[in-house]
């Protein structure tokens, strides 16, 4: 079935540092990929996303771009600050009527000063 | 500007009690869906409703009933709750598939529902 698996966290970096969390995907069909944040005690929000083969989403520093020959969409950023403190999520969305995203289990990232 | 609203924010419940979360949305969107977060589990999908009239199983949805009200509203009953059930419960919507819609998803701030 369709499935998003991403890097285990927690992911601890000092501000300013290079950030990568790897995320990759199984699908049928041509799913839209994205990204989501959420921040400690809220919802999630969107991030990114990207809706088909070598398209790059970005938004606030952090870009991914959609692989289909290594069914990834990893999410990159070149100086990380400490508000970039959340959890992230990777997710996948085959867009006919009604479906569901299905997520990763999520990628905590923990910036220090 | 609301989006997606989701009452309560916060619950406490004694094992084999109920309760009904309330969802609602003012984005005209078609389908709606009920999630639970636990911690290394991401997000898993109770339920959900394609359509105004339908709803169906997601991942989990043991436990659970679900009722599309009307196209704006989409309630998650728990009928006689467990400590199992203690988690983060996220409400979220999408609009009709097509070149505006790229599948997102639009997520109310959750609700807390703790079991003992």
């Amino acid at each position: 079935g369709d499935s998003v698996t991403q890097m285990e966290g927690p992911v601890t970096l000092s501000e300013e540092a290079f950030l990568t969390i790897n995320c990759t995907y199984t699908a049928t069909g041509y799913p839209s990929l994205f990204w989501y944040v959420q921040y400690p005690g809220e919802g999630l929000q969107l991030l990114l996303k990207a809706t088909k083969a070598d398209d790059k989403g970005s938004n606030k520093g952090f870009e991914a771009t959609y692989r289909k020959e290594t069914t990834s969409f990893h999410l990159e950023k070149g100086s990380v600050q400490v508000s970039d403190s959340a959890v992230y999520f990777c997710a996948l969305s085959l867009r006919q009527a009604g479906t569901a995203l299905i997520f990763g289990k999520g990628t905590t990232l923990s910036v220090s000063s | 500007n609301a989006g997606v609203t989701q009452t309560p924010k916060f619950q406490v419940l004694k094992t084999g009690q109920s309760m009904t979360l309330q969802c609602a949305q003012d984005m005209n969107h078609n389908s709606m869906y009920w999630y639970r977060q636990d911690p290394g589990m991401g997000l898993r999908l109770i339920y959900y409703s394609a359509s105004e009239g339908t709803t169906d199983k997601g991942e989990v949805p043991n436990g659970y009933n679900v009722s599309r009200l009307n196209k704006r509203e989409f309630s998650l009953r728990l009928e006689s709750a467990a400590p199992s059930q203690t988690s983060v419960y996220f409400c979220a919507s999408k609009g009709l598939a097509g070149a505006a819609n790229t599948g997102e998803l639009f997520f109310g701030e959750g609700s807390r529902l703790t079991v003992l």
